[in-house]
Formats: C-alpha cells, structure tokens, sequence
C-alpha cells in the first residue's frame, strides 16, 4: 500500500496564486520529501525535511512537517505556469525504501 | 554526460519476449532503485540494489529480475513480457539511505 497519499489530487489555479498540497502518511518517518514532474520527464527532487524539523523553505516553496498528524503540506507562492506539474511526496523510514504517493497534479492558467 | 540514464527511451515489444532495459549513473552512487508509474498508482517500487551485488524486492516484483554486477548499471530484465507490464519505468540513485533520489527520463515501455 502506499505510504504516501496527496491530497488534492489535481489543483488547477491562477498564475500569482498560491497553491497548497497535502500529503498523509501512516507510519513514522526519518524524512519526507517532495518531488516534481513535468510531464514525460523524470522527477525532481524539491526539498527534503527531516522529522526533527518542522518548517523548511526553498525559493517560493514552504514544506512543514506534523509528525503527530503524520502529514506534510508544500505550499508554492505566487505560482507561475511554468509550476504546472505534478507532484509527489515521498517517505522514507530509515531503510533503503523511499516510498512514492500518486501525485497531485498542479495546472497553473497564465 | 555526468548523471542518470535510461535506455531505451521507448520500447514496443510483443508479449512473451524477454526484454532488458538499462540504467547508467555516473555518480557511483550506492543505492538504485526502479519503479514503474502508472495511472492512479504514482510510483510503485519494483527493486532496489543497495550496492553492487545487493538487490532486493520492493512493491511490485513479480515478472521482474535485477542484476548489479557493477555499482554503476542496475539493468531491470522482464524476463517474459506481459501487457500489464506496460508502463513507464523509472531508474533512480541516491548517495545514501535517506537523501534525495536523482531520477533517469524513464523508459516507456509497451507490450503489445
């Protein structure tokens, strides 16, 4: 089963606004991470925030992690078209597996 | 080139054939991983190598045989290819146990 679930599963907004995507998770974690993919690519790894962590920021992008909700959040400001993608989180427990959720689809309208 | 690379990009191939695709890093990274993406599935784990000679099962390994005789190439075979084997797969590396994965393009495969 999946470790990793995104919620939604498309989002479709207005360039300048911001988008929000959730992740859940069922077992305890050593980090999470989260990935993008343009479409017929491979995916791309957006930021990583260990389970000691709480908030983590890169660029425009905002992660948190509550750990006693087992759930993530990546928040991308002033969203352009060129953010249409889709993206993924990914736990990983301290072994050698990193587990992938469906992805969110992200569609941002210039 | 430094970094990850699949071959082939695209595959067609008939069912019951055995076929191989390949994955290169540059890197020396330890740790490979394949996975096939699906509608409505995201990414699922197939196999992964934690060093050369060291392969294990993930999600999905049913049809599917890995070898990694060098720490570089982490070859993904389906030794008998079946329709539900169409898929895009996905060959990954990381430097270490929980660090980011650096992703090949992907290789679609479809089994006709």
């Amino acid at each position: 089963s999946q470790q990793g679930e995104e919620d939604p599963q498309a989002l479709s907004i207005q360039e300048g606004e911001n988008a929000t995507m959730n992740c859940s998770y069922k077992t305890s974690i050593n980090n999470l991470q989260w990935y993008r993919q343009n479409s017929g690519r491979g995916l791309v790894h957006l930021i990583l925030i260990r389970s000691n962590e709480r908030e983590k920021h890169s660029g425009r992008l905002r992660v948190t992690l509550d750990t006693s909700k087992k759930s993530s959040s990546l928040l991308i400001t002033a969203s352009r078209a060129a953010d249409t993608a889709s993206y993924f989180c990914a736990t990983s427990r301290g072994g050698f597996k990193t587990i992938f959720g469906a992805g969110t689809r992200l569609f941002v309208k210039a | 080139d430094a970094g990850i690379t699949q071959s082939p990009r695209y595959k067609i191939t008939e069912t019951g054939r055995q076929v191989t695709l390949m994955c290169h890093q540059t890197w020396s990274h330890s740790y490979m991983f394949w996975y096939r993406q699906d509608l409505g599935h995201g990414l699922r784990l197939i196999y992964y190598s934690a060093a050369a000679d060291i392969t294990d099962k993930g999600e999905v390994p049913d049809g599917y045989v890995v070898s990694r005789s060098k720490t570089e190439n982490f070859p993904l075979t389906l030794e008998s290819a079946t329709r539900s084997q169409t898929s895009v797969y996905f060959c990954a590396s990381r430097v270490d146990r929980d660090t980011e994965a650096f992703f090949g393009q992907g290789t679609r495969l479809t089994v006709v």
